[in-house]
């Protein structure tokens, strides 16, 4: 079966400091990826997808970037962190090609900045 | 223009009661349509899809929704609440055409009184 691993849970960063969150999928071989924030009476807010590596496409320009260096890795960047990055870090996969085929959600990343 | 729009953004119902969530979608094309659930700092979870197959679709926990094209419609309904439902809930709506695009609605957080 395939599993989705976010990392870390919790974060809690100081305005101008770097970030980086990591995603992982077991069990599955070039995955669809993507990355979500949920801000406070927002909503989810897709930032990034990747149908492969090294292939990523950016839905909202903001200081936050990602990276896919493996099939089944995915990673979301910043340089110097804003207050208005706070929020709730959602990675998710789905199987590549055509059909209706299922998000499947990590636990999230809750990531503070003060 | 696809859009999701999630008629209540809170309900409250007593547990053993039946439970309503509205949702309704706008699109140009054939949808696929989901219902997700939040619980608080988790991931969300796939309750049920409907990808043009049989209109009343049945998912997890007793939960249940019917597509209704000529009201474009997706409501979700549970015969009988239960304090664990007490969540939020996401309508997702995704295009044949472009499954990298998932459109949520706003969420519905369900409230259940003992």
């Amino acid at each position: 079966s395939q599993t989705i691993h976010q990392w870390p849970a919790t974060l809690v960063q100081p305005v101008g400091s770097p970030l980086s969150l990591e995603c992982t999928v077991e069990g599955t071989s070039n995955p669809n990826l993507y990355w979500y924030r949920q801000a406070a009476g927002r909503g989810l807010q897709l930032l990034f997808y990747s149908v492969g590596i090294g292939q990523i496409s950016s839905e909202v320009p903001q200081n936050l970037s990602a990276s896919r260096p493996q099939d089944r890795q995915f990673i979301l960047s910043s340089k110097k962190l804003l207050l208005s990055d706070s929020g709730f870090y959602l990675c998710a996969w789905r199987r590549s090609g055509s059909g209706a085929n299922v998000l499947t959600f990590g636990a999230g990343s809750r990531l503070t900045v003060l | 223009a696809q859009s999701v729009t999630q008629l209540d953004s809170h309900v409250s119902v007593s547990e053993g009661t039946p439970v309503l969530l509205r949702c309704n979608y706008s699109s140009s094309y054939s949808p696929s349509l989901f219902w997700y659930v939040q619980h608080p700092n988790k991931g969300l979870q796939l309750l049920l899809k409907y990808t043009s197959a049989a209109t009343l679709v049945k998912g997890i926990n007793g939960f249940e929704a019917e597509f209704k094209k000529s009201e474009t419609s997706f409501h979700l309904t549970k015969p009988s609440a239960h304090m664990s439902d007490a969540a939020e809930y996401f309508c997702v709506v995704t295009l044949e055409r472009d499954f990298n695009k998932f459109y949520f609605g706003s969420g519905t957080k369900l409230n259940v009184k003992p």
